[in-house]
This record gives C-alpha cells, sequence and structure tokens, in this order.
C-alpha cells in the first residue's frame, strides 16, 4: 500500500522562527504538490515539484524534492500568523494518475 | 477563468437516507477526481474520471456511493444509504488531465450523517 508520511503532524512556532515540515513517500514518483489549507476552506495549491533536485520558492516558503530518499521538505522563513493552515503534501506515482494525500500538518504561528 | 463549482456546500441528513452532491470543474479539464475529507485527515480518493470513463474507483465504497460523469463535464456523487462514518467533506477536483498536471479543488461539500 502507498504510503505519504508527514511530520510533524502538529507544528506550533513563534513568529520570526525558522521550520521544517517533511513528507516521506513509498513509491516511486518525481511528481510532488504541496497544498495549504484554511480551516472550513478548501485546498490551494502552493508548489509543483516534477523533478529530483527541484526547489521552488514563494514568498516565507520553500519546498525541495529529494526522489532518491523518496522525501520533499517545505521550509518556512520567520514565520508569520498568516502562515497559520494545514499543509499537506501529495505524491502523484510515475506510473499513474492519482494523487495519494499526506497525513497533513497543523501549523499555528503564535505571536 | 472561474473555478471548480460545488453544491450543496453543506448537508445535514439522517443515516441510512440519500444524498447528492454535484460538481462542475473547469473547463476544459479532462480528470475530475471526488475525494473524501475526514476531519483531521488527508483527502482521500473515492474515484477518477477522464473524460466521461472511470479510471479509478477501487477505493468507492460501491454497496452504497456511486458517482457519474455524463457527457465528460459535470459530475454527480451520490450516497445511498448514508451511514454515521460517511460525515466529511466532499472534494471535487479537476485537472487538465495532462501528467504534470496539478490538482485544482472546489470548496467542497460538508456532509453530517446523525
Amino acid at each position: 500500500e502507498l504510503k505519504v508520511e508527514q511530520n510533524p503532524l502538529f507544528l506550533s512556532m513563534q513568529e520570526g522562527k525558522n521550520y521544517t515540515i517533511y513528507c516521506n513517500y513509498s513509491t516511486t514518483s518525481d511528481r510532488l504538490y504541496w497544498y495549504r489549507q484554511d480551516p472550513g476552506k478548501s485546498l490551494e495549491s502552493l508548489f509543483v515539484l516534477l523533478s529530483n533536485g527541484a526547489v521552488k520558492q514563494e514568498g516565507r516558503l520553500m519546498a525541495s524534492l529529494d526522489t532518491k530518499a523518496r522525501l520533499s521538505t517545505l521550509h518556512i522563513t520567520a514565520a508569520v500568523h498568516d502562515l497559520s493552515a494545514t499543509y499537506f503534501c501529495a505524491v502523484r506515482p510515475n506510473t499513474g494518475n492519482q494523487f495519494y494525500f499526506g497525513t497533513g500538518t497543523s501549523l499555528t504561528v503564535i505571536p | 477563468e472561474a473555478g471548480v463549482a460545488q453544491s450543496p456546500r453543506y448537508k445535514i441528513i439522517e443515516k441510512r437516507q440519500s444524498v447528492a452532491f454535484w460538481c462542475n470543474p473547469i473547463s476544459g479539464h479532462a480528470t475530475l477526481y471526488w475525494y473524501q475529507q475526514i476531519l483531521g485527515q488527508g483527502p482521500k480518493l473515492l474515484i477518477q474520471f477522464q473524460n466521461n470513463g472511470v479510471v479509478d474507483d477501487s477505493q468507492l465504497p460501491k454497496d452504497r456511493f456511486s458517482a457519474e460523469r455524463l457527457k465528460g463535464v459535470d459530475s454527480t456523487l451520490k450516497i445511498q444509504p448514508a451511514k454515521l462514518e460517511d460525515s466529511a467533506v466532499y472534494l471535487c477536483a479537476s485537472s487538465r488531465g495532462v501528467l504534470l498536471g496539478e490538482l485544482f479543488f472546489g470548496e467542497g461539500s460538508r456532509l453530517t450523517v446523525l
């Protein structure tokens, strides 16, 4: 069974601090996606990573992909309250067109 | 460009009743997905359509859930009869269908089964 695991599941951090969310997956894939979900809202696409070594940055968030380690990271730099949300990674196996989502990381940024 | 449209946004029913959810994907998106998201969990794929054909319905509880995508555009997901454990948000998503395309989600339909 394909597994997509994120850690931590819950993260409480102070404004201005840095932290990294990890996404491990158990299949061969070079297609990895990060989504953000605010409470009661739908999922919003953040990053699309499509090759080994891919790195994307948007504001205080940076995502990277290591396909050999089957690992993606989402790094938060100098966190602000507006980043409080749940973050999901999703994997598309190289064979097939399905998306498999991780367990999610609930981030709370404390002033 | 209009996003993925879903209705209704909220639905409360009693167990053993039936319910239907509707989704209209982004224009031109060939692939449509229905996901179930239980509170505190990641979305779980129920069914995937490519145009009007089913690509993957391996995780759809077929004894009570059904879905169709007539004419390859909008789609309906039905639950009959509903169980308490069906309480969840049902998310519809679409993509262009090409191998590298990302998912675009609708606002979701929140179902409460009493």
